[in-house]
């Protein structure tokens, strides 16, 4: 079974348009991320909802919109896509709040033409 | 100056032999210690934590951290060509309001 699952693993898209990325854990943990991995492989974090509460909000373009529906999803929409958005979007969970370990997803490769 | 710093590599090391990654920290309030493998084209795989001053084992990895020198490495032994990864240092801070800062990460290859 897997942990932390993500959907699409590849997304190819024009510059301008709108995608979605979708992320669930069947761990039972109350907090979800979503990192960025950019081509220097550099991993940051853009956002973490606890129990569908957004508690961290990092300085990224509101084109990005994070949405959790329960906490065993969160969606990010981007809106508007820039060719500067390609990158490896990682979703990841941990048991707690800020709790210290963190359980990645698979990734999505998300390539803007 | 970055929060978390490793050498980018790549490390190369002979199959077997003891593989040193390094990485250092800048704030002093730092609580928590992760080494995080990644596969080329996979997600990071979390390998150790470590919390206090001193060595932790677990198999063939051994984590080290020196708080006072804000200093955390990880040794592989008997190192295999399987080994041969990405090792990415994380670090959870006051500073950072407890995110987990990652390092750019280490390339390790171990020659058969």
């Amino acid at each position: 079974d897997t942990a932390v699952s993500q959907t699409p693993k590849y997304l190819v898209t024009q510059m301008g348009n709108d995608k979605s990325i979708k992320c669930e854990q069947n761990l039972g943990h109350d907090t979800m991320y979503w990192y960025k991995q950019d081509s220097k492989k550099f991993l940051k974090i853009m956002f973490s909802y606890n129990n569908k509460e957004l508690i961290i909000n990092e300085t990224v373009p509101n084109r990005f919109s994070p949405k959790s529906p329960d906490k065993a999803h969160l969606n990010l929409h981007i809106n508007s896509l820039e060719l500067g958005d390609s990158a490896v979007y990682f979703c990841a969970s941990s048991q707690e709040r800020l709790a210290y370990e963190q359980y990645f997803g698979p990734g999505t490769r998300l390539t803007v033409t | 100056q970055k929060e978390v710093e490793q050498n980018s590599g790549p490390l190369s090391v002979p199959e077997g032999a003891i593989a040193s990654l390094n990485c250092t920290y800048s704030d002093r309030g730092s609580q928590s210690f992760f080494w995080y493998r990644q596969y080329s084209g996979k997600s990071p795989e979390l390998i150790m934590s470590i919390y206090s001053n001193g060595d932790k084992e677990d198999g063939r990895f051994t984590a080290q951290l020196n708080k006072a020198s804000q200093y955390v490495s990880l040794l592989i032994r008997d190192s295999q060509p399987s080994d041969s990864a990405t090792y990415l240092c994380a670090v959870i801070s006051r500073d950072s309001s407890y995110k987990l800062i990652f390092g750019s990460g280490t390339r390790l290859l171990v020659r058969p």
